[in-house]
């Protein structure tokens, strides 16, 4: 079935540091793929997606890049802030359902001033 | 535009008890699924449903059920608690011929003591 596996958490990083969360992915066809943020106490949304191959998708400073050689999706940025903090979740959908979200552990962002 | 609407945000029940959960989607979503967020387990896909109808299904037991009415708004049931059960419910819309992008609610978060 398909799977997602994202880096272990948590990371704390100083602000204006440079951000790399992994992402790999299992899925059988093309997936499309997505980051999702959580902030505390809120619910998910959506932070970028990308849906074929070198796609890049891009938001707020944050940027991945679909790799299907690789099956990689890792979300970057190059000057975190304070308000970056938060669980960040790769995910993906496959098998022509738009509604199914296969979601990674999730990854837990703190940045300190 | 009002987002997806989750109630009651916050819960407790005792073991063997059963608990309703209610979701509104956005205006105009007619997909409706439901999504189950535990620290050990992640974010677990249940169900969901469009126009009034279950199209798909997560592995989780049949004490696990849920509806969608005429006007979008679907409700989740959890009957004969567990204590396992205790997470955070999450209630997503999606609008058609979405591409993936799911709106997310903040969520219910359910206590089993």
């Amino acid at each position: 079935g398909d799977s997602v596996t994202q880096m272990e958490g948590p990371v704390t990083l100083s602000e204006e540091a440079f951000l790399t969360i992994n992402c790999t992915y299992t899925a059988t066809g093309y997936p499309s793929l997505f980051w999702y943020v959580q902030y505390p106490g809120e619910g998910l949304q959506l932070l970028l997606k990308a849906t074929k191959a070198d796609d890049k998708g891009s938001n707020k400073g944050f940027e991945a890049t679909y790799r299907k050689e690789t099956t990689s999706f890792h979300l970057e940025k190059g000057s975190v802030q304070v308000s970056d903090s938060a669980v960040y979740f790769c995910a993906l959908i496959s098998g022509g359902s738009n509604y199914k979200l296969t979601f990674g552990k999730g990854t837990l962002l703190t940045v300190n001033p | 535009k009002a987002g997806v609407t989750q109630t009651p945000r916050y819960l407790i029940k005792t073991r063997g008890q059963q608990v309703t959960l209610s979701c509104s989607p956005i205006s105009g979503h007619r997909s409706v699924s439901w999504y189950q967020q535990t620290p050990g387990q992640g974010l677990q896909f249940l169900f969901e449903y469009f126009s009034e109808t279950q199209r798909n299904k997560g592995n989780f037991p049949g004490r696990f059920s849920g509806r969608q009415f005429s006007n979008s708004r679907s409700e989740m049931n959890v009957s004969t608690l567990e204590l396992g059960d205790s997470a955070l419910y999450l209630c997503a819309s999606n609008r058609p011929a979405g591409t993936g992008e799911l709106f997310f609610g903040e969520g219910s978060r359910l206590t089993v003591l």
